[in-house]
């Protein structure tokens, strides 16, 4: 089982509609989560990250976590044509030595039709 | 905003070269990243450090090596550059539980 998993896509979105997008992670242990944004040809960027069960929301966007079910969600309210990009959850885990760091999931393609 | 610069956008290199990539971070982050970005494998993680001369392998760390000789400058070095390594490579530096900033990457192909 990979260590963080993603629905790798393509998926296609309507102008204005909701944009779902969802994780999983297999490490109990982990503690943050964080989603990134990757336009093709760019580095990611932070979008959002969510510490604690619950929802998240800034501005468009809503996280998600559930950590019983080990799942992590991005909502993207009114998706623009500008959203159109991969994006990447990341998981943290801790090392053998107690050091901190990131795994990340292959993404997810979006694709909002105009 | 943190500044992470990746000395170079596009490397071409010879097999067997040994290549330097160069990381700098101007906003005083302890911890640093090499990662490397593959179609249908994702970001791997090759090395880290979190702090002065204080590393850790990651994921894939075979034929890589790293130096961390000032806090701002994180250096990943490939010691014989093997096409398998042709890659894209991000940097990325982050400040406790807050996230990565990643810099641009380096395209590097090894011919």
């Amino acid at each position: 089982q990979k260590e963080v998993e993603q629905n790798s896509g393509p998926l296609s979105v309507p102008e204005g509609a909701i944009a779902s997008l969802n994780c999983t992670y297999s490490d109990r242990g982990s503690q943050s989560f964080f989603w990134y944004r990757q336009y093709s040809g760019k580095s990611p960027e932070l979008i959002m990250f969510i510490y604690s069960n619950g929802d998240k929301e800034d501005g468009r966007f809503t996280a998600q976590l559930n950590k019983a079910s080990q799942y992590v969600s991005l909502l993207i309210r009114d998706s623009q044509p500008s959203d159109s990009a991969t994006y990447l959850c990341a998981v943290n885990l801790y090392t053998n030595f107690g050091n901190e760091k990131l795994t990340f999931g292959t993404g997810t393609r979006l694709t909002i039709i105009p | 905003d943190v500044k992470v610069t990746q000395s170079s956008r596009y490397l071409v290199k010879r097999t067997g070269e040994k290549v330097f990539l160069e990381c700098v971070q101007d906003m005083d982050h302890e911890n640093m990243f090499w990662y490397r970005q593959d179609p249908g494998l994702g970001l791997r993680l090759i090395y880290f450090s979190y702090d002065v001369k204080m590393k850790e392998k990651g994921d894939i760390p075979e034929g890589y090596s790293v130096s961390r000789e000032k806090k701002e400058r994180f250096s990943l070095i490939l010691e014989s550059a093997s096409t398998n390594q042709t890659s894209m490579y991000l940097c990325a530096s982050s400040l406790y539980k807050y996230g990565y900033t990643f810099g641009s990457g380096t395209r590097l192909t090894v011919v």
